[in-house]
This record gives C-alpha cells, structure tokens and sequence, in this order.
C-alpha cells in the first residue's frame, strides 16, 4: 500500500465549478499535512498546510480527519488558472520535515 | 532572483556516465533536500542536509548516488555509472527551519540514453 494515495484524475470541470480531491495516508503517526501545487514541468509550490480543525484559503479548503486518515482539499468558482496537478503531502517524520508526497491529481478547468 | 537555484537545468548523457548537479539554496536556509521526480508520480525523497550535516538517506538513495553540502551553503548530487531508470526530474527544495515551507528550484530534469 503506498504511503499516501490520491485519484490521478483528471478531473475535468467548468470555470465556476466547485471540485474536492481526496487523499489517505497510511501511517498513523504521521505529524504534519499539506497540499503542494505543480503546473505542468515547473516544481511544486505550497498551496496550504492542512489543520485538524480545518482550514481556509480565500476559494481554497482543506479538510484534515485524523481518525480516518483522510486530507481533502476542496476549490470554489474554479478559474482556468487552477488548472494544475494538486499533490497531498505529509511529513512522517518528527526530527525534520521529511515530505512524502501522493501522484498527485491533475485537474483541467475549462472555458 | 533570491530562489532557489539548480544547475544545469537539462543534462542528456549515456549510460554509464557520471554526471553531477548542483543546488543553490535560499541564503538563510540551513536546511536543504533532494528529491527525484519520474512522470506521472509525486516527488521521492532522496537526503536531507542541516547545515553541512547530512542526516537523513533514502533506500532510493543506492551506492551509485552521492551528495555533498560542503560548506553548508550548496549542495552537489552526483550519480555514477548512470543507468536508464536513473532518468527523473531531481529537485532540491530548501527551508530555514524544522517545521518551515519547503522552497523548491527548478529542477534539472536528466535524461539517460
């Protein structure tokens, strides 16, 4: 079982559409949670760190649920510009930021 | 440009050629990691560097890789006797602290034939 899991997609919606992306992680200890953005050959770039309590980013929200060991992310009125990969991300170390990322889900928004 | 940089940003060789990459990290950032990155898949963790400490080794990480941070400023990723699976993206991404955003470069995407 991989460490971290996503649907690769991809997920294609209409500007204006609101998509969640799922992940699961494997390891219960696991200490610190992220999305990462990646357009298409350009490195990854932190989107948003993901809390137990749930957290909001202008059109963007994660969502963290410990006991079942599932992150999400969800995007409102979806822009041509979010067309991107979208990687769940987490940190299963505790002495340094040791990241392991999922596939990744590729999402295109269309006109 | 105050980012992190990587060089060279392509490299073609033949196997079995020795090839090596170098990463500029942000200035303050004392802590720096390497990552490789094939099609289709997230970035893989290969090592982790405070300062000129390398700490952390992934089992990706075979005899044939090596990394060196010298003098705690840049970093070197060497490969020896390149193979056709060694054939990714390898990123470098530094932060300033333990629990910081990792700020990744650009990448220098390698191609084995």
């Amino acid at each position: 079982r991989k460490e971290v899991e996503q649907d690769p997609g991809p997920f294609n919606v209409p500007e204006g559409a609101t998509v969640a992306f799922n992940c699961t992680y494997s390891n219960s200890a696991s200490q610190s949670f992220f999305w990462y953005r990646q357009d298409c050959r350009k490195e990854p770039k932190l989107l948003m760190s993901v809390y137990s309590s749930g957290n909001e980013d202008g059109r963007f929200t994660a969502q963290l649920n410990r006991a079942s060991q599932y992150i999400s992310l969800l995007i409102r009125d979806s822009k041509l510009s979010d067309s991107a990969t979208y990687l769940c991300v987490v940190n299963m170390n505790t002495g340094f930021q040791k990241l392991v990322f999922g596939t990744g889900t590729r999402l295109l928004v269309s006109p | 440009d105050t980012g992190v940089s990587q060089d060279p940003r392509h490299k073609i060789t033949k196997r079995g050629q020795n090839v090596t990459f170098r990463c500029d990290p942000i200035s303050e950032h004392n802590r720096l990691y390497w990552y490789r990155q094939t099609l289709g898949q997230g970035p893989e963790f290969l090592t982790y560097f405070q300062n000129e400490a390398q700490l952390e080794k992934s089992r990706l990480l075979s005899d044939r890789f090596s990394a060196e941070r010298p003098k705690g400023s840049f970093s070197t990723l060497e490969i020896q006797r390149t193979e056709q699976g060694d054939s990714a993206m390898y990123l470098c991404a530094s932060s300033p602290y333990r629990d910081s955003e990792q700020y990744f470069g650009p990448g220098t995407r390698l191609t084995v034939t």
